[in-house]
């Protein structure tokens, strides 16, 4: 079966810093894969996905970063941290069908 | 411009009865939806889909209803339980990014004994 994993779980950072999140899917090959953001009280926002190794789309214009540098492995970075990027980040995968199911998510916390 | 809309952020529910979540969508280009429920501090868990050519999809005490003229579906538990308590968010996909999924805000259910 398929699993999902993201760590850390829980981050706090300060302003400035950098962020590196990895996200690994295990049990498939190729799949598409997605970073969301949820901010507190809100939907979820996509901030990225990719169909293939190193094939990234941005969703929306930030100071936020995805690559892909092995097929089940997707990594959201950033190179300075702002207090808006303060949000629940969730890794997502999709096979053949379109339902996207989801790792357990990153707490982060910028200060 | 929100593409797709749960306009009651939250929902309480006796335990037993039905729960009725909405959600509407503007995209006419949407062909799938989806309902996700999600505790604090997971990732949400796909609960039930509907193709735009059926009108209902059930699995167990969900289903889920689309009217594809008014761009409306909802989500019907029956009966509800204290474990259904959590947020649930529709989703939707088609048009420009067939691959992608737009979600909803969210609706918070709360189940009271």
């Amino acid at each position: 079966s398929q699993t999902i994993h993201q760590w850390p779980a829980t981050l706090v950072q300060p302003v400035g810093s950098p962020l590196s999140l990895e996200c690994t899917v295990e049990g498939t090959s190729n799949p598409n894969l997605y970073w969301y953001r949820q901010a507190a009280g809100r939907g979820l926002q996509l901030l990225f996905y990719s169909i293939g190794i190193d094939q990234i789309s941005s969703e929306v214009p930030q100071n936020l970063s995805a690559s892909r540098p092995q097929d089940r492995q997707f990594i959201l970075s950033s190179k300075k941290l702002l207090l808006s990027d303060s949000g629940f980040y969730l890794c997502a995968w999709s096979g053949g069908l379109l339902e996207q199911f989801f790792g357990p998510g990153t707490r982060l916390t910028v200060l | 411009d929100q593409q797709v809309k749960q306009n009651s952020p939250s929902l309480s529910v006796q335990e037993g009865r039905i729960s009725i979540l909405n959600c509407d969508y503007t995209n006419s280009m949407f062909d799938y939806f989806l309902w996700y429920k999600k505790y604090p501090a997971e990732g949400p868990t796909f609960l039930i889909s509907i193709s735009s050519i059926k009108d209902k999809n059930e699995d167990g005490r969900f289903t889920v209803f689309l009217n594809k003229s008014a761009k409306h579906l909802s989500l019907h538990i029956v009966p509800s339980q204290p474990g259904d308590s959590a947020v649930y968010f529709c989703a939707a996909s088609g048009g420009r990014s067939a691959r992608q999924l737009t979600f909803g805000s969210g609706t918070q259910l709360t189940v009271l004994p």
